[in-house]
């Protein structure tokens, strides 16, 4: 069964600066789909970025880019020029591409506190 | 935005009755979801649909259960419930054509 794994439970960062969320992931499968969500303090999931496995290019919307690393299981999410609306629960996820289920794995969430 | 709207959003019951949460959709898709948010697990699928009358288990489905009889309505039911069922309890939807899901504002849950 795929997992996914995020260590961090809370992450700081000033605004302004780049901060780095953590995610790991296990499957057996080669194709698939992940994502990060954002949930601010109004419990809104927010679609942040999609990565496909099968795009060797990492993703990226606006000031949110990704560090996928297939081999290592990892997907990595990189905000930079933190704002404070950029206070969230960040939750990354795993869909599989080719089981025909459309079952999404979640991790447990980081929370990221952004500093004025 | 893709129409989804849950109902109630706030609800406080006893344990021991019965509860059902509604989730409606306004665009026709096909897959639809339950999950339960509790702090430290983030996530959890309770039930999926994946067309009317068709359902299946998620990871955490004891003491849930679902109904799906039209496109536009996914109900998730707690037959009695306890206070472990007591969470924020999130429906979501994969577009027709899309790779990710978008998901309702949530309702919370107090069963004391």
């Amino acid at each position: 069964a795929q997992t996914v794994t995020q260590s961090q439970p809370e992450m700081s960062v000033q605004e302004a600066e780049t901060v780095t969320l953590s995610c790991t992931y296990d499957t057996s499968e080669s194709d698939y789909y992940l994502f990060w969500y954002k949930q601010p303090p109004s419990r809104q999931m927010i679609l942040v970025i999609r990565q496909e496995a099968y795009k060797q290019q990492n993703a990226t919307e606006n000031r949110f880019s990704v560090n996928f690393q297939k081999a290592a299981k990892s997907f990595s999410l990189k905000i930079s020029d933190s704002q404070l609306g950029d206070a969230a629960m960040y939750f990354c996820a795993y869909r599989s591409r080719t089981s025909g289920t459309y079952k999404y794995i979640f991790g447990t969430g980081t929370r990221l506190k952004v500093l004025a | 935005d893709a129409g989804i709207t849950q109902s109630p959003r706030h609800k406080v019951t006893e344990t021991g009755t019965p509860v059902t949460l509604r989730c409606h959709q306004t665009e026709n898709h096909r897959y639809m979801y339950w999950y339960r948010q509790d702090p430290g697990h983030g996530l959890r699928l309770i039930h999926y649909s994946y067309g009317v009358k068709d359902t299946d288990k998620g990871e955490v489905s004891d003491g849930y259960s679902v109904s799906r009889s039209k496109t536009e309505d996914f109900l998730l039911t707690l037959e009695s419930a306890t206070s472990s069922q007591t969470s924020v309890y999130f429906c979501a939807i994969k577009e027709n054509s899309d790779y990710e899901q978008y998901f309702g504002p949530g309702t919370r849950l107090t069963v004391t």
